[in-house]
């Protein structure tokens, strides 16, 4: 089905583990943007992706890593883990930075 | 830098019953400004957008915004709102990097509960 995808949706990890959240859109959108939603803070952006191997941090970005090789995926990965990364994290893509962003569902990750 | 503030983080209302929820933004350039709604456990989809023209927007599910550059606020309003309305809503403003790209900023949220 066309979309966003994310993947793990749940996910518990321990402490200083590598952890990798996968997202896929298959629309071909050009930008896509990794979000973590907060209590209290709302969504704060980590990264986002202009083009394929085009990518830039946002307010968040300490403790991730991402890449984007091809335009469908942008994985999003916390090289060690730490309990201030438990977060709702979301994925989004659009076909250009203003306007509609679609959303994914969200992956939820628990860092004990 | 531009940035964006919901002044309100819960709104209970009753069914039937007129809604505002208000978001002021910062900007010293021209805007371009959302809403977004989260139902519980689900992701973010659009509400409405601003990006020029009338200063009154419509979205769906009966919702409108009202773009006043003067107050530089983009409030959300519904006239009678139902038990389904409740979710986070979000108001965002479209911000363009130095290097030319586009991102959005979103604010902290609003809650709007919905009682029978």
């Amino acid at each position: 089905d066309a979309g966003i995808t994310q993947s793990p949706r749940y996910k518990i990890t321990e402490t200083g583990r590598q952890v990798t959240l996968m997202c896929h859109q298959t629309w071909s959108h050009s930008y896509m943007f990794w979000y973590r939603q907060d209590l209290g803070h709302g969504l704060r952006l980590i990264y986002y992706s202009a083009a394929a191997d085009i990518t830039d941090k946002g307010e968040v970005p300490d403790g991730y890593v991402v890449s984007r090789s091809k335009t469908e995926n942008f994985p999003l990965t916390l090289e060690s883990a730490t309990r201030s990364q438990t977060s709702v994290y979301f994925c989004a893509s659009s076909d250009r930075g203003r306007g509609e962003l679609f959303f994914g569902e969200g992956s939820r990750l628990t860092v004990l | 830098a531009q940035s964006v503030t919901q002044l309100d983080s819960q709104v209970p209302v009753f069914e039937e019953a007129p809604v505002e929820l208000r978001c002021n933004y910062s900007s010293s350039v021209s805007v371009y400004l959302f809403w977004y709604v989260q139902y519980p456990n689900q992701g973010l989809q659009l509400l409405l957008k601003y990006l020029s023209g009338s200063t009154l927007v419509k979205g769906i599910n009966g919702f409108e915004a009202e773009f006043n550059k003067s107050q530089t606020s983009f409030h959300l309003r519904k006239p009678s709102v139902h038990i389904s309305d409740t979710a986070e809503y979000f108001c965002a403003v479209s911000v363009t990097t130095q290097g030319g790209s586009e991102k959005l900023v979103f604010g902290k949220g609003t809650k709007l509960t919905v009682n029978p």
